[in-house]
């Protein structure tokens, strides 16, 4: 199993452009989840899905859109971005519904100029 | 919002002490867990806690679950130079994870 895998890696956008993040998981995890990490701070969650079709804001949601057509991907949309949205992502998974013990992906750095 | 307090933000030891880290809530969590992370990747899952006073082990760590149900720490013994990293302590409820603002352990050889 490959885990929870994200892509890019590393990511330069202008501010006002909008970009996908993308994130999948091969472990068929009903949860998925979305946060950010900045520096010297915990992950913030952004958005979650407990299934397909089935997607929940988080603590942080604004300017993040999400769905979840299948099972394996979760989607991470930044619609217009901004400098407030310098950050690294990060993507995770667990089996059921629950979210409690989540797989996490290895992150993408995101800049916004 | 519910806030976890991490504590120390750092520390600095010497191979082969013991090391110990909490984490407490103003909020009551159904689980506590503690994750690890490494430069440039994504955190890794140490330990989960699902029950007021479990006490579990995974090796040289030891963590517990508060018996409040607002706290937890985590208890590393006899730490090895790859101890080193961020340790973050999180609270699970109905879908929700929050996460404290890390532990950031050096350890010296």
């Amino acid at each position: 199993n490959a885990g929870v895998t994200q892509t890019p890696k590393f990511q330069v956008l202008k501010t006002g452009q909008s970009m996908t993040l993308q994130c999948a998981q091969d472990m068929n995890h009903e949860y998925m989840s979305w946060y950010r990490q900045d520096p010297g701070m915990g992950l913030r969650l952004i958005h979650y899905s407990v299934g397909a079709g089935i997607t929940d804001q988080g603590e942080v949601p604004n300017g993040y859109n999400v769905s979840r057509s299948t099972t394996e991907d979760f989607p991470l949309r930044l619609l217009s971005a901004a400098p407030s949205q310098t950050s690294v992502y990060f993507c995770a998974s667990s089996y059921g519904t629950g979210g409690n013990e989540q797989f996490f992906g290895p992150g993408t750095r995101l800049t916004v100029l | 919002g519910q806030q976890l307090n991490q504590s120390p933000q750092s520390m600095f030891i010497q191979e082969g002490e013991d090391v110990s880290m909490n984490c407490t809530s103003s909020s009551i969590f159904n689980t506590w867990l503690w994750y690890k992370q490494d430069p440039g990747e994504g955190p890794v899952l140490l330990i989960a806690l699902y029950k007021a006073g479990e006490l579990t082990s995974n090796g040289r760590l030891t963590a517990q679950f508060g018996i409040t149900r607002k706290d937890s720490f985590l208890n590393i013994s006899a730490s090895i130079p790859s101890d080193v990293g961020i340790y973050f302590c999180a609270g699970h409820n109905n879908n929700d994870m929050r996460f404290g603002a890390g532990t950031r352990l050096t350890v010296k050889p």
